[in-house]
């Protein structure tokens, strides 16, 4: 079955550590989207890529990094500079232009500082 | 600023009544509207989709309706059921092809 696979489930982070955070599709989706979501409120954007090897940042990209090197995977680095990255991580995906469909959306990753 | 405001508290009804959702929108021209279905610790699952140009859509028990005038979509579930207890999310669409989210209603249906 196609579809969006998040790992690892759960994280834990220790001050100051930079973690990756993995996301793979086998949808042959051009568009990859990183969200944040923190309880009460709406997810939101940290990253996106319309095709490989290019990416642009969303609402909330400070202290985040991603790259696309291949169309399956958007990977997602949480760095030290993100002051607060408890929440929880969700990766989604659509075709390019794609205007008719909603988006796919992994399980998501729950990210603790510990 | 651009805002999106979904019904702040949790929606309580009982099973077989219609659950009504409101997703107000603030300097937004949405070209598209969508809706999600969140369940607790997943992902969202996208439930529907209306364009700017119409006024209502529905796929099986839900109907959706979406006023460019008063920016205002409302998502309705009829006959509901307690497997319909979840998040709702609703999330513009604009020229940008980015989704942005509200951030969420919850539905709690009593059998």
């Amino acid at each position: 079955d196609g579809g969006i696979t998040q790992s690892p489930k759960y994280l834990f982070r220790k001050e100051g550590q930079n973690v990756t955070l993995s996301c793979e599709q086998n949808l042959n989706h051009d568009a990859m989207y990183w969200y944040r979501q923190d309880p009460g409120q709406g997810l939101r954007l940290i990253y996106y890529s319309q095709i490989v090897n290019d990416f642009q940042k969303g609402d909330i990209a400070e202290g985040y990094s991603v790259s696309r090197e291949k169309k399956e995977s958007f990977p997602l680095t949480v760095t030290s500079a993100q002051k607060n990255p408890t929440a929880f991580y969700l990766c989604a995906s659509r075709p390019r232009r794609d205007r008719v469909n909603g988006y796919t959306f992994g399980s998501g990753t729950r990210l603790t500082v510990v | 600023s651009q805002k999106i405001e979904q019904n702040s508290e949790a929606l309580n009804i009982q099973e077989g009544k219609t659950a009504t959702l409101t997703c107000n929108y603030t300097n937004y021209s949405p070209a598209y509207l969508q809706w999600y279905r969140q369940d607790p610790g997943r992902g969202p699952v996208f439930l529907l989709l209306i364009r700017e140009n119409e006024k209502e859509k529905r796929k099986e028990r839900l109907k959706v309706t979406f006023d460019t005038t008063l920016k205002q979509s409302l998502f309705h579930i009829t006959a509901s059921q307690p497997a319909d207890s979840a998040t709702y999310l609703c999330a513009l669409d604009g020229n940008d092809y980015k989704l942005s989210f509200g951030a969420g209603t919850t539905v709690t249906v009593r059998a």
